[in-house]
């Protein structure tokens, strides 16, 4: 099946730190979503782009569409020990029928206070 | 609105037992989801439904079911439960505008032995 592939797998950062990471494929997607999952609950929807070259902000969070259509950015400004979890790239392909979502294998972000 | 329940958020199997997880929606979503997250991974798409009375499958069907009676419910069924199938279901739904968020419960944690 179509893959993202999501970097960095993991990040370990010192808390006031910049954070990012990004989403690549070989296919065109129409829609870039960015989710962040806590332990033990479901992935939370945090930023939406529709548009490529869109830059959308979330508070400190900033994501972007490339202007390819196959990646993504997500960028976390000044990082707070709250900003743990698994981020989730998910891209949704033209004509996927049933607007099925492709997902990342995520990235585990760590702050150290 | 409650938004994506699931239930139950835990439960142990035993080889070829059976159990349906339930997931219920209350935004009148005509689109929902169930997904399969297993440890480091991403989520994979198990069935999807575009409304009531129509399933259809996602990328790893083999070994559920599903049905959609109505607008709210989508029940996942695992029959004959095999330890490949321990792993964290999670259900989505998304409205029918033209945006492709998706709205995730809580997740079942799922444990065959």
């Amino acid at each position: 099946g179509q893959q993202l592939n999501q970097s960095p797998q993991s990040m370990f950062i010192q808390e006031g730190e910049d954070v990012s990471m990004n989403c690549t494929s070989s296919s065109i997607f129409n829609t870039w979503l960015w989710y962040k999952q806590e332990p033990g609950e479901g992935p939370v929807l945090l930023i939406a782009l529709y548009k490529a070259g869109e830059l959308t902000s979330n508070g400190r969070l900033t994501a972007q569409f490339g202007i390819t259509r196959k990646d993504s950015f997500l960028n976390i400004s000044a990082s707070i020990p709250s900003d743990v979890g698994i981020y989730f790239c998910a891209g949704q392909l033209r004509e996927t029928s049933g607007s099925r979502l492709t997902f990342g294998e995520g990235t585990q972000l760590t702050v150290n206070p | 609105n409650a938004g994506v329940t699931q239930t139950p958020k835990f439960r142990i199997l035993k080889i070829g037992q059976s159990m349906t997880l339930q997931c219920a929606q209350d935004m009148n979503h005509n689109y929902m989801y169930w997904y399969r997250q297993d440890p480091g991974m991403g989520l994979k798409l198990i069935y999807y439904s575009v409304g009531a009375g129509i399933t259809d499958k996602g990328e790893v069907p083999n070994g559920y079911n599903v049905s959609r009676s109505t607008t709210e419910d989508f029940p996942l069924r695992l029959e004959l439960a095999a330890p490949s199938q321990t792993s964290v279901y999670f259900c989505a739904s998304r409205g029918t505008d033209s945006s492709y968020e998706q709205y995730f419960g809580p997740g079942t944690r799922l444990t065959v032995t």
